[in-house]
């Protein structure tokens, strides 16, 4: 079974810029898998950030942004700021109905 | 207003069965891909299900053969029905209307439904 890999931290200074990915135990990551990315704060529902690879959900700020580098996934914060800190996840459709998550990024500005 | 508002959480011993629904406003479940995601406490998102417009349904290998998604058109609600609960599915279950076959955005969410599973 394929899995969605994200990385398990990151860390970023006030007003820098990180990028996280989305890839695949096997195989690349494309604009066909229709990547989205959703930030959650704890005992929130998620929020929807970035779908089909980047494009920005309404009311999401600019310094948010998605694309494909190299073989997987991304989303870039560019100028992070304090209320940014949060878990962000990706999700992937598969094919046949099926979609699925990365196991998310826990995203600490300091 | 766009809205979804899951019910129908609670306290369930193993083996037992629980429904969900998500009561949508704003919009025709009937139109649009809906999905189940659920999450477990402390851990990430893991996608369930999803209804098509059409009425195909897929599942996670994790639920299939026990969880059974639909919908009711004339209320606008989608449900879950949950048999076999096993501690495992013991989580957060949010509802998402799913943006569809070029664009599979679950946007919205709804609050989520905690479901427990424990004898």
């Amino acid at each position: 079974q394929t899995v969605v890999t994200q990385e398990p931290s990151f860390s970023v200074s006030p007003g820098g810029t990180v990028t996280l990915t989305c890839g695949l135990s096997s195989g690349s990551v494309s604009s066909s898998y229709y990547p989205s990315w959703y930030q959650q704060t704890p005992g929130q529902a998620p929020r929807t950030l970035i779908y089909t690879t980047n494009t920005r959900s309404s009311g999401v700020p600019d310094r948010f942004s998605g694309s494909i580098l190299g073989n997987k996934a991304a989303l870039t914060i560019t100028g992070a700021q304090a209320d940014d800190e949060s878990d962000y996840y990706c999700v992937l459709y598969m094919g046949s109905g099926i979609s699925v998550f990365g196991g998310g990024t826990k995203v600490t500005v300091l | 207003e766009v809205q979804l508002v899951e019910s129908g959480g609670g306290l369930v011993q193993p083996g037992g069965s629980l429904r969900l629904s998500c009561a949508a406003s704003g919009f025709a479940v009937s139109s649009n891909y809906m999905s189940w995601v659920r999450q477990a406490p402390g851990k990430g998102l893991e996608w369930v299900s999803v209804i098509y417009n059409g009425g195909s349904t897929y599942y996670a290998d994790s639920v299939k053969g026990r969880f059974t998604i639909s919908r009711d058109n004339s209320k606008n609600t989608l449900y879950l029905h949950m048999n076999a609960l096993r501690a495992d599915d013991t989580a957060v279950y949010y509802c998402a209307r799913d943006g569809g076959a070029y664009n599979r955005a679950l946007d919205p969410w709804g609050q989520g439904t905690l479901v427990t599973v424990s004898s």
